[in-house]
């Protein structure tokens, strides 16, 4: 079983700014995901983040809006850029071995 | 493209009370998640399933591959169970997963 951390695990960021978002777990994994949830909507997957290559968006996101980083088999980071309301949501981090998956606590953020 | 359908949306039930929360999805899976989203937002795995029935504490998950659908039970509801309980449906020879909308229940003493 691994522990996934993030941090932070809110924060209230004004429109334009840039929140960077770190997730890490304390085994290494397979494969880690970053999901966004609007608010009253299910989570929808951003990215795959893949270890030392470019993330693997899908359809709607892109890595100008969310760049993200893994240098490593344990750790990820997601950027909001250039933040704006509509970007209020739960960022949720996830990651997966063989045969199990681990859920983030997630990250609340607000942009006013 | 998988479809993850639960209800209800929403549920309020009376301390003690059995609940039940169903989930279908469209496409055939590997497994099935159960996880609980407390008002915070963060998020807690509860079960995983990929056939059969499992238990923990009150806490009963079922799923039947056949008609594509898993159901959640809590037994003597309590309010400490208020939270929102979501699953997610994870494809088949894939790790990815489609996450359904969610049920909010809130459970009055």
């Amino acid at each position: 079983s691994a522990v996934i951390s993030q941090k932070p695990s809110r924060d209230i960021c004004q429109r334009g700014t840039s929140l960077t978002i770190q997730c890490q777990v304390d085994s290494q994994v397979t494969m880690m995901f970053w999901y966004r949830q609007q608010p009253g909507q299910s989570l929808t997957l951003i990215a795959t983040a893949n270890q030392g290559s470019e993330a693997t968006y899908e359809s709607g996101f892109v890595i100008d809006k969310f760049p993200i980083s893994r240098p490593n088999l344990t750790f990820s980071t997601l950027t909001v850029s250039n933040m704006s309301p509509e970007d209020s949501s739960i960022y949720l981090c996830s990651a997966a071995t063989y045969n199990e998956q681990f859920f983030g606590p997630g990250t609340r953020l607000t942009v006013l | 493209k998988n479809e993850v359908e639960q209800s209800p949306q929403n549920l309020t039930a009376q301390e003690g009370e059995f609940i039940t929360i169903n989930c279908s999805y469209s496409v055939g899976i590997s497994a099935l998640h159960w996880l609980q989203q407390h008002p915070g937002g963060g998020i807690v795995s509860l079960f995983m399933l990929s056939s059969g029935k499992k238990k923990h504490g009150r806490l009963i998950a079922t799923i039947n591959i056949q008609e594509k659908h898993s159901s959640l039970h809590i037994t003597a509801s309590h309010p400490r169970d208020s939270a929102v309980y979501i699953c997610a449906a994870l494809g088949a020879g894939s790790y990815q997963l489609t996450f359904g909308k969610g049920t909010k229940l809130s459970v009055i003493p």
